[in-house]
Order: C-alpha cells, then sequence, then structure tokens
C-alpha cells in the first residue's frame, strides 16, 4: 500500500535561513512525488512533482526538493526563507493521491 | 479562465438534511476528485472520476454520492448529512495519468450540526 509521512507537524525558521520540510513514502514501483502548499482558507496549489530523471526538482517560488531513493524520502527545500512562505505543505504520492498529513511552516521575522 | 470553481463556499446543515456541493472546471481535463480535509488527517479521497462517465470510490466514500454530469462539471451529494461530515470539501482536475498533478478549488466549509 502506498504512504506518505510528514513527520513533523511545525517547522520553524527565522526569515533568510534555509527550510527544510521532510517527507518519506512507501510505495511500490516508482513513486510519483508531490508537494502542495495551502495558505489560509485557499485550496492546494502544486509546488513542485518528482517523475523520473535528475533527483534535485526545482519548482515555483524558489522551491526545491530532492529525491532519494534509498532513503524513501522527498525534502522541500529552499535556501532563503521569506515570511510569505508561512503556510501548510502537503507531501503526496500518485496513483491515486495520497497525503501527507501536512507541516505548518512558520517563518519569523 | 477560472481553474476550478466550487459551490457554495460555506453551508450549514442540521443532521438528516441532504445537500449537493457543485464543482466546475474550465481546464479541459480528463480527471476530477473529491477530497475532505480535516484537521491532522491531510487530505482523504472520498471519490473521483478518472474520464466521463466513470466513477470510482477513494479511501472514505460512506455517506456520500457522486455524479460527472458532463467533462467540466463533477458533483458530490450528501444524501443524510451527519455531525461526521462536518469538514472542508475540495474539489481538483487533473490530465489523466499519475504524472500529471491535480488543480484544485477554493473549497466549501461546512458545518453539520
Amino acid at each position: 500500500a502506498q504512504s506518505v509521512a510528514q513527520p513533523e507537524d511545525q517547522v520553524n525558521v527565522a526569515e533568510g535561513n534555509p527550510l527544510t520540510v521532510k517527507c518519506t513514502y512507501s510505495v511500490s514501483g516508482n513513486p510519483y512525488l508531490f508537494w502542495y502548499v495551502q495558505y489560509p482558507n485557499r485550496g492546494l496549489q502544486f509546488l513542485l512533482k518528482y517523475i523520473t530523471g535528475d533527483n534535485l526538482v526545482k519548482g515555483s517560488y524558489g522551491f526545491e526538493a530532492e529525491f532519494n531513493k534509498s532513503q524513501t524520502s522527498f525534502h522541500l527545500k529552499k535556501p532563503s526563507a521569506l515570511v510569505s512562505d508561512s503556510a501548510l505543505y502537503f507531501c503526496a504520492v500518485r496513483g491515486k493521491l495520497i497525503f501527507g498529513t501536512g507541516t505548518r511552516l512558520q517563518v519569523f521575522p | 479562465n477560472a481553474g476550478v470553481t466550487q459551490t457554495p463556499k460555506f453551508q450549514v446543515l442540521k443532521t438528516g438534511q441532504s445537500m449537493t456541493l457543485q464543482c466546475a472546471q474550465d481546464m479541459n481535463h480528463n480527471s476530477m476528485y473529491w477530497y475532505r480535509q480535516d484537521p491532522g488527517m491531510g487530505l482523504r479521497l472520498i471519490y473521483y472520476s478518472a474520464s466521463e462517465g466513470t466513477t470510482d470510490k477513494g479511501e472514505v466514500p460512506n455517506g456520500y454520492n457522486v455524479s460527472r454530469l458532463n467533462k467540466r462539471e463533477f458533483s458530490l451529494r450528501l444524501e443524510s448529512a451527519a455531525p461526521s461530515q462536518t469538514s472542508v470539501y475540495f474539489c481538483a482536475s487533473s490530465a489523466v495519468g499519475s504524472s500529471y498533478e491535480q488543480y484544485f478549488g477554493p473549497g466549501t466549509r461546512l458545518t453539520v450540526t
């Protein structure tokens, strides 16, 4: 069965510092992995995805994610956090889309 | 280009009442989905429609029915609402295939008293 785990309910980071939001997965076969962001009272927005190829995937708003097959991880990263990055972040895996429980990112000025 | 639209934005129901949540997309996507979002649970798939004319159950289908009215529209019906169905409901659409990302509507916040 497919599953996704986001081990941290909340991540706090100071503006300008690098950020990492963690995700691990369990799938049989090739994983199709996604990151979405949800701002307050809004629907989810697609950030980036890994399908195949380069393990470092670049996405919207300066975010990137690193696919690590041996550690079954797909962590979301950004070199320099902004206050406006504060939101709820979801990792997900396809076939049918299975979402993690979400990580709230809080960036402090 | 509105993307994915949902109506209504908010709804309060009494236990036992029925209602239909509407969803439409203008991106010519074949696949459409209904999710519910509950605190600490992430998003859970209720039903999906891989293409016009087909619907399938997701992870939490009990208490819900769906209709894929045409390529653009996918509705979710609660026949007899229960307090456990208090949630935020999201509709999404995508191209066919597991490698394609989904596009989400703004959500419907439903409270069942």
